[in-house]
């Protein structure tokens, strides 16, 4: 089975921190992606990664990085969070190339931002 | 920009009856998944739907794609409790990107 693991369930942080939001998939996924869900906005895509050190900014990049070093890791970077910021985030990767590859998603992480 | 709609968003129906979730989108597309989401869990994948006129059957649940009219239905028969969630259509654009729709929230009554 997939398995794409968040490192934090819950997160609660002030205004103006730094945060880093961590995801790891053990299934040698080319694409990895984060996203963002929020009541009656569905889920918005924030950043994806093809490959290593590759990134793409998607609907809503503002106020985001990303960072993608080894192949399984994807870390979502919020440079100075704001409370617009807080969220539900989820994390998710697929396999690469033809497309039509299901993204498998993880648990989420619940980030509130004071 | 691509607009991924589902109606209804909200829906309460009682057991053994039958309802059809709609998805429409805005942009050429013929690819098409459904996702469920259990409250406080994240997304399972459910189809995926790769061509005009695919079809596809588990269970209760149907789902099918008419590309030319930008349609994807989501058809529920005889529904049961333990259906009750959030489904999620999304459609796949440039690069395996999926643009998600609003979601729409079942809930089957006894």
């Amino acid at each position: 089975d997939v398995k794409v693991t968040q490192s934090s369930r819950y997160l609660v942080k002030r205004t103006g921190e730094k945060v880093f939001l961590e995801c790891v998939q053990d299934m040698d996924h080319e694409n990895m992606f984060w996203y963002r869900q929020d009541p009656g906005l569905g889920l918005r895509l924030i950043y994806f990664s093809y490959d290593v050190k590759m990134k793409e900014k998607g609907d809503i990049p503002e106020g985001y990085s990303v960072s993608r070093e080894k192949k399984e890791r994807f870390s979502l970077i919020l440079e100075s969070a704001s409370t617009n910021q807080t969220s539900m985030y989820l994390c998710a990767s697929s396999e690469g190339g033809v497309k039509g590859y299901i993204q498998y998603f993880g648990a989420g992480t619940r980030l509130s931002v004071l | 920009e691509l607009k991924v709609e589902q109606n209804p968003l909200f829906l309460s129906m009682q057991e053994g009856k039958n309802y059809t979730i709609y998805c429409n989108y805005s942009t050429t597309s013929d690819r098409l998944y459904w996702y469920r989401q259990d409250p406080g869990k994240s997304l399972e994948s459910l189809f995926v739907l790769l061509s005009n006129g695919a079809v596809k059957q588990e269970g209760r649940l149907m789902a099918s794609l008419d590309t030319k009219a930008r349609l994807s239905t989501l058809h529920i028969t005889a529904a049961v409790h333990d259906l009750s969630a959030t489904y999620f259509c999304a459609v796949e654009t440039s690069g395996s990107r999926l643009t998600f729709g609003e979601g729409t929230q079942l809930t089957v009554n006894p």
